[in-house]
């Protein structure tokens, strides 16, 4: 079945520096691909998607691109911030017999000191 | 707007009791997904709803059940809780079925521990 596997964490990360979470993921048909973001102690925020192969999503200095020949949708972000400590979970949906089921990897803590 | 509500926000049961959860979805949409997520893991999808309807269902024992309300609203029942059933129960709403071009809102979600 479908899936999704990202780097395990947590990344400890300082202020300003470059961050990157790897996300493969394994699918049957074209799904559509995910970033969400957990602050601590709230639910799931969407931060960023994809729909279709080469596209680029991005929000708040965050970016991912959908690689199809790689099956990847790496997260990446240029000068990470304090407030950027959360939890990462990257995730896909294809349309199929759960309906419009999002299926989540395991998700990746960053911590970011000043 | 008002966002996906969930209640109650915390809730402690025993071994072998029922639970009951509600999720209210965004005024206008008609689908509703729950999710579960164990400490430590990403969410994992038990039902979607729509047009109270169960449109989707993922590997979870008939333990678990749901249902969605003419207003939409929509119940996740558990039944005979076991400690495994410990988790954040997320409530997911979106304005139709197929949307895979859309992702649905969370709400808050409930934190139901099991002792």
């Amino acid at each position: 079945g479908d899936s999704v596997t990202q780097m395990e964490g947590p990344v400890t990360l300082s202020e300003e520096a470059f961050l990157t979470i790897n996300c493969t993921y394994t699918a049957t048909g074209y799904p559509s691909l995910f970033w969400y973001v957990q602050y601590p102690g709230e639910g799931l925020q969407l931060l960023l998607k994809a729909t279709k192969a080469d596209d680029k999503g991005s929000n708040k200095g965050f970016e991912a691109t959908y690689r199809k020949e790689t099956t990847s949708f790496h997260l990446e972000k240029g000068s990470v911030q304090v407030s950027d400590s959360a939890v990462y979970f990257c995730a896909l949906s294809d349309l199929g017999q759960a309906g419009t089921a999002l299926i989540f990897g395991k998700g990746t803590t960053l911590s970011v000191s000043s | 707007d008002a966002g996906v509500t969930q209640s109650p926000t915390h809730l402690i049961k025993t071994r072998g009791q029922q639970v009951t959860l509600r999720c209210s979805p965004i005024s206008g949409h008609k689908s509703v997904s729950w999710y579960q997520q164990v400490l430590g893991q990403g969410p994992q999808f038990i039902f979607q709803y729509y047009e109270k309807e169960e449109r989707g269902r993922g590997n979870f024992p008939d333990r678990f059940s749901a249902r969605q309300f003419p207003n939409y609203s929509s119940e996740l029942n558990v039944n005979a809780l076991l400690l495994g059933d410990s988790a954040l129960y997320l409530c997911a709403s979106s304005p139709q079925y197929e949307t895979v071009n859309y992702v649905g809102r969370f709400g808050p979600g409930t934190r139901l521990t099991v002792l």
